[in-house]
């Protein structure tokens, strides 16, 4: 099985500052990772994932994370955000067997507030 | 092209009611998902279908039902509905192992 903490539930940040989400997972298994943004009354949307090869992985929107293996963490950061970013950010596991099925397992969420 | 799309986007149910919601994908997607969004737990599986007329259950299952009878639809199904099934639900669609496809969700109350 598979768990993912969230270490912070709210983060308050000014705009053009930047940001840094941070997800760590356990898993007694390999996994692929995710970050994932839901925008007010909406659904998640694919920021960025990890599958394989270079630990930096980039995104949409100016986002880029870092697949720490030894420290299991997938932490997520932008260096400068804008007030269009004020949302929820969820980050997600998925175990890398075949019998996983893609079932993604997904941590309590951090809310990013992004002020003038 | 619609994506995912989740029917109704809102419903209020007394307690022992029973229910549907509908998520239907046009991405002929093979893999498909329900999940409740609950505060401070983030999403959590219901169950998914690997494909047309299969089903399997999640982490949370109990008080819900599901079927996939053609590829493009994922019903769920609450047959008597408690309060503590007042959440926001979605629906994922996906067309391989490692990125899913969300709707915009049904948010359910249960008085």
């Amino acid at each position: 099985a598979q768990s993912v903490t969230q270490l912070d539930s709210q983060v308050p940040v000014f705009e053009e500052a930047p940001v840094e989400l941070r997800c760590n997972y356990s898993s007694s298994v390999s996994v692929y990772l995710f970050w994932y943004v839901q925008y007010p009354n909406q659904g998640l949307q694919l920021l960025l994932k990890y599958l394989s090869g270079s630990t930096l992985v980039k995104g949409i929107n100016g986002f880029e994370a870092e697949f720490n293996k030894s420290q299991t963490s997938f932490h997520l950061r932008k260096p400068s955000v804008h007030i269009s970013d004020t949302a929820e950010y969820f980050c997600a596991v998925s175990a890398m067997t075949t019998d996983s099925w893609g079932k993604l397992q997904f941590g309590a969420g951090t809310q990013v507030v992004v002020t003038p | 092209n619609a994506g995912v799309t989740q029917t109704p986007k809102f419903r209020v149910l007394k307690t022992g009611q029973s229910m549907t919601l509908l998520c239907a994908q046009d991405m002929n997607h093979e893999y498909m998902y329900w999940y409740r969004q609950d505060p401070g737990m983030g999403l959590r599986l219901i169950h998914y279908s690997v494909g047309e007329g299969t089903t399997a259950k999640g982490e949370v299952p109990d008080g819900y039902n599901v079927s996939r009878l053609k590829k493009q639809n994922f019903l769920l199904g609450l047959e008597s509905a408690a309060p503590s099934q007042t959440s926001v639900y979605f629906c994922a669609s996906s067309p391989i192992l490692y990125e899913q496809y969300f709707g915009p969700g049904t948010r359910l109350t249960v008085t």
